[in-house]
């Protein structure tokens, strides 16, 4: 059964503090890694898509990477405004669009 | 470009109602696919659909259903509602490129 877990549940940052949150998976067939950030009450927001272990993707004070079994999405000198909850997803290959998401991970980032 | 629309926003229903949630993808999207949201179960998949097929299909009851309309807009329907039922629903689209996007959610409240 394809598994994602995320780490840590919950994370609060100073501005400007640097973390990493973590996304661990076990599936037959990645097709495709997917990170999105939710703010209460909104739909996931689309941040980025990984294929293969060893790609990186940024955007702004995010930074995706992905190794076979797990990814990061670094958060450089975050602000107020990331504080929102993140979600990770895996698509495999024989599943067409379906994703399969992890918990989420909660970050506050204090001014 | 216009992202995708759910309507209703939200509603109140009381247990043993139906109800129906529409979903506009992307204009040019043909895959349509729903999730469920709760805070205890996070984002579980309902169903895709692609060109008015049913493609894959989650691990819920019979009373959950849906279907696309040759525009790729979508409906689901729960009927019987139960108090668990109460959720945010959340339509994504998707085109050639496999990226998923989300729109607002319907958010369901069953009395």
């Amino acid at each position: 059964e394809d598994q994602v877990t995320q780490s840590p549940e919950a994370l609060r940052l100073q501005e400007g503090e640097s973390s990493s949150l973590n996304c661990s998976y076990t599936v037959s067939g990645l097709r495709g890694l997917f990170w999105y950030r939710q703010d209460p009450g909104k739909g996931p927001e689309f941040l980025f898509t990984l294929y293969s272990a060893g790609e990186e993707k940024e955007k702004e004070r995010l930074k995706a990477t992905l190794t076979k079994k797990e990814s990061f999405l670094h958060i450089t000198a975050p602000k107020p405004e990331d504080s929102a909850t993140y979600l990770c997803a895996v698509q495999i290959e024989t599943s067409g669009s379906r994703l399969t998401f992890g918990e989420g991970t909660q970050l506050t980032v204090n001014p | 470009k216009a992202g995708v629309t759910q309507t209703p926003r939200y509603l109140i229903k009381t247990r043993g109602q139906q109800v129906t949630l529409s979903c506009s993808p992307i204009s040019g999207h043909r895959s349509v696919s729903w999730y469920q949201q709760t805070p205890g179960q996070g984002l579980q998949f309902l169903f895709e659909y692609f060109s008015e097929t049913q493609r894959n299909k989650g691990n819920f009851p019979g009373r959950f259903s849906g279907r696309q309309f040759s525009n790729s807009r979508s409906e689901m329907n729960v009927s019987t509602l139960e108090l668990g039922d109460s959720a945010l629903y959340l339509c994504a689209s998707s085109g050639y490129t496999g990226e998923l996007f989300f729109g607002e959610g319907s958010r369901l409240t069953v009395l």
